[in-house]
């Protein structure tokens, strides 16, 4: 079974400061991904990763894949109320049909 | 385009009775996945599907069983439930099996 860690698990911060959210893995992907969840509803994809060392910019998030595709970041400049949610990140290895999850990343921003 | 969609949406049982949840997905996509959620914790794949009349075992496929006798049905079975399955459950669905995951609204099933 390959293994995301995510870190930090909970998060609480106050609006407008920065943060970064990792994800972790002894295992190479083929692609890694990024998804946010709000209460009562599914996930929803944000950014897809594929090359060693990208880096993906939306709006006022930033996602880099790690150079040997272990690993991943997220970082959120000046973080308002409305990113609250859920963050999980998903690795698919190559030509395996299916995903391995993180535990995700509970952010939630106070106004 | 509805994307996918569960039903129900949500379900009470009791210990030992059986029920089945069904996830659509009008998007003509190949694969399709079941997976629950639990508090604080990610998702964890029960079973999964590459193809009309295909399944495959996920992380935690004990206690379910599943079908796809269509394309784009996907069918969670729970034969006698038990209270560890309640839980929060999600259907996915992706044109390729490395590809966007899009998921339903989810099924919150408790289990008595």
């Amino acid at each position: 079974t390959q293994l995301l860690e995510q870190s930090p698990q909970f998060l609480s911060i106050q609006e407008g400061e920065n943060l970064t959210v990792y994800c972790n893995s002894s295992s190479v992907f083929s692609s890694l991904q990024w998804y946010r969840q709000e209460p009562g509803e599914g996930p929803v994809l944000l950014v897809t990763v594929v090359t060693g060392g990208e880096v993906k910019k939306l709006k006022r998030l930033t996602f880099q894949f790690g150079d040997a595709r272990k690993d991943s970041s997220l970082h959120i400049t000046a973080a308002q109320p409305g990113d609250t949610g859920l963050y999980l990140c998903a690795g698919a290895p190559t030509n395996a049909g299916k995903s391995t999850f993180g535990d995700g990343t509970t952010l939630t921003v106070k106004p | 385009n509805a994307g996918v969609t569960q039903t129900p949406k949500f379900r009470v049982l009791k210990t030992g009775q059986s029920m089945t949840l069904l996830c659509a997905q009008d998007m003509n996509h190949e694969y399709m996945y079941w997976y629950r959620q639990d508090p604080g914790m990610g998702l964890r794949l029960i079973h999964y599907s590459v193809g009309e009349g295909t399944t495959a075992k996920g992380e935690v496929p004990d206690g379910y069983n599943v079908s796809r006798l269509k394309k784009q049905n996907f069918l969670l079975g729970l034969e006698s439930a038990a209270p560890s399955q309640t839980s929060v459950y999600f259907c996915a669905s992706t044109l390729s099996g490395t590809g966007t995951q899009y998921f339903g609204p989810g099924t919150r099933l408790l289990v008595l």
